[in-house]
């Protein structure tokens, strides 16, 4: 079965730098890979969504890449703020339709 | 939250005795989904529903049963509550499409003792 594994330790970071996570899956390569924000004591938020033909993807000051052939989504938050602190989940299609396999997260933490 | 509710946000009982958790949408989404969360172990899926009445199980479905009987709402039912089943429940919700990003609700926070 499809597993997501996430860096399990927290990422502190100074604020303005680039916080970058990584999101690394085992077997067969998914349709699409999408990234939630999770803040404490609430419910995970959609943040972006990439796709497998799909190389990179940006959003303000988020960026998602793909590789296939790694098995790896990296995300990306540049000029990181304190209000970026959060856990930032993958999760991807487990093939069976309309299903997500959720990693476990990932917590940032950015110092100002 | 994007139109979801859930309740009770925070519930005790004790073993053994039954508790449902309902959600609740007001986006006419088709698929709702219910998920346990636990330290450790991320988010895992329960029970799904593609439908009105349509469900289907998740990873960690043993305990639980679901319904739904309106495109509304999703009802979660654990038929005799255990310790194990302490954790916090998320409700979430989907258009479909191509690639179901998911929308949560709130969560509810269950302890059993």
């Amino acid at each position: 079965s499809q597993k997501i594994e996430q860096n399990s330790e927290a990422l502190n970071i100074q604020e303005g730098k680039t916080a970058t996570l990584t999101c690394n899956y085992t077997n067969y390569s998914p349709a699409y890979l999408q990234w939630y924000r999770q803040d404490p004591g609430r419910g995970p938020v959609f943040l972006l969504l990439i796709r497998e033909n799909e190389k990179e993807k940006r959003k303000e000051r988020l960026k998602v890449t793909f590789d296939t052939t790694l098995k790896q989504s990296l995300f990306h938050i540049t000029a990181s703020q304190p209000a970026d602190s959060a856990t930032y989940l993958c999760a991807l299609d487990d093939n069976q339709g309309g299903k997500l396999i959720f990693g476990q997260g990932t917590e940032l933490s950015v110092k100002p | 939250d994007a139109g979801i509710t859930q309740s009770p946000r925070h519930k005790v009982t004790e073993t053994g005795t039954p508790v449902t958790l309902r959600c609740h949408q007001t986006e006419n989404h088709r698929y709702m989904y219910w998920y346990r969360q636990d330290p450790g172990h991320g988010l895992r899926l329960i029970h799904y529903s593609y439908g009105v009445k349509d469900t289907d199980k998740g990873e960690v479905s043993d305990g639980y049963s679901v319904s739904r009987s309106k495109t509304e709402d999703f009802l979660l039912t654990l038929e005799s509550a255990t310790s194990s089943q302490t954790s916090v429940y998320f409700c979430a919700i989907s258009a479909g499409g191509e690639f179901h990003e998911q929308y949560f609700g709130p969560g509810t926070r269950l302890t059993v003792t």
